[in-house]
C-alpha cells in the first residue's frame, strides 16, 4: 500500500521562511511532487525530485532522502499569495499518491 | 502547454440520476489520464487509470461499474457516475500524464458534483 504523511496546518508570517515535511511509504518509488493548491482550484506542479538531495526553484526548494522515505518542500521570502494547500506526492509504478496537504496560512 | 480542462465544472444533480464528466488535453495527446476525487480539505484520491483504447485500471474499493471510465480518443477521458447518490458529491478531478515514462502530470480544473 502507499502511505504518505505530511502535517495538517501551518502557520507563518510574510518574508519568513517555512518548511513543510513530508514522509512516505511506497512500492514501486520512482519519484517525489510537490503541488500547490488553492481552495476549489486544482493543484498546480511546483517541484519533482527523483534523486537525493535539493532542488531549488526560485523561492521554492525541494529536498529528496530516499533512504528516508523523507522529503520537504522550503519556501522562502513568504507573499500572503502564498496561502494555499501543498501535496506531497509519491509517484509509484506511474501513478501519483497525494498526501492529505498541508494548509499553510501567511500572516502579515 | 499541457492545459486540461474539464467539463462542466459544477453540476447539480438529482439521486439516481446518471451524470457525466469530461476530460481534454487541449494540447498534448495523452495515452493516460487519471481520474481523482478530493473531499473538503482533504487530499486528491487516486479512482483510477485511463489508458486510450484499453479499460481503466481502478484503484482498490473504487467501485468500476459505479465509475464508468471511458478513454476513446488520445486526448478525451469521461467519468460518469451512475445512479448518483448524495454520499458521490464531491470535487473530482482529472489529470493527464504528457507521456510514456513521464511521471508529472498536469491537472484539470475540476468538476463539483453535488447530488441532492
Amino acid at each position: 500500500g502507499q502511505n504518505i504523511d505530511q502535517p495538517t496546518e501551518m502557520t507563518a508570517t510574510e518574508g519568513a521562511i517555512v518548511q513543510i515535511n513530508c514522509t512516505y511509504q511506497t512500492s514501486g518509488f520512482n519519484g517525489l511532487f510537490w503541488y500547490q493548491q488553492h481552495a476549489g482550484e486544482a493543484p498546480t506542479f511546483l517541484s519533482y525530485n527523483v534523486l537525493d538531495g535539493l532542488e531549488e526553484k526560485g523561492r521554492f526548494s525541494s529536498f529528496l532522502s530516499r533512504s528516508k522515505g523523507y522529503s520537504y518542500l522550503l519556501l522562502k521570502e513568504l507573499q500572503m499569495k502564498d496561502s494555499a494547500s501543498y501535496l506531497c506526492a509519491a509517484g509509484s509504478l506511474g501513478r501519483l499518491y497525494f498526501g492529505r496537504g498541508t494548509q499553510l496560512t501567511v500572516w502579515p | 502547454g499541457a492545459v486540461v480542462s474539464q467539463h462542466p465544472s459544477r453540476v447539480i444533480c438529482k439521486s439516481g440520476t446518471s451524470v457525466k464528466i469530461e476530460c481534454r488535453s487541449l494540447d498534448f495527446q495523452a495515452t493516460t489520464m487519471f481520474w481523482y476525487r478530493q473531499f473538503p480539505k482533504k487530499s486528491l484520491m487516486l479512482m483510477a487509470t485511463s489508458n486510450e483504447g484499453s479499460k481503466a485500471t481502478y484503484e482498490q474499493g473504487v467501485e468500476k461499474d459505479k465509475f464508468l471510465i471511458n478513454h476513446a480518443s488520445l486526448t478525451l477521458s469521461t467519468l460518469t457516475v451512475t445512479s448518483a447518490h448524495p454520499e458521490d458529491s464531491s470535487f473530482y478531478i482529472c489529470s493527464a500524464r504528457v507521456g510514456a515514462g513521464v511521471n508529472e502530470q498536469f491537472f484539470g480544473p475540476g468538476t463539483r458534483l453535488t447530488v441532492l
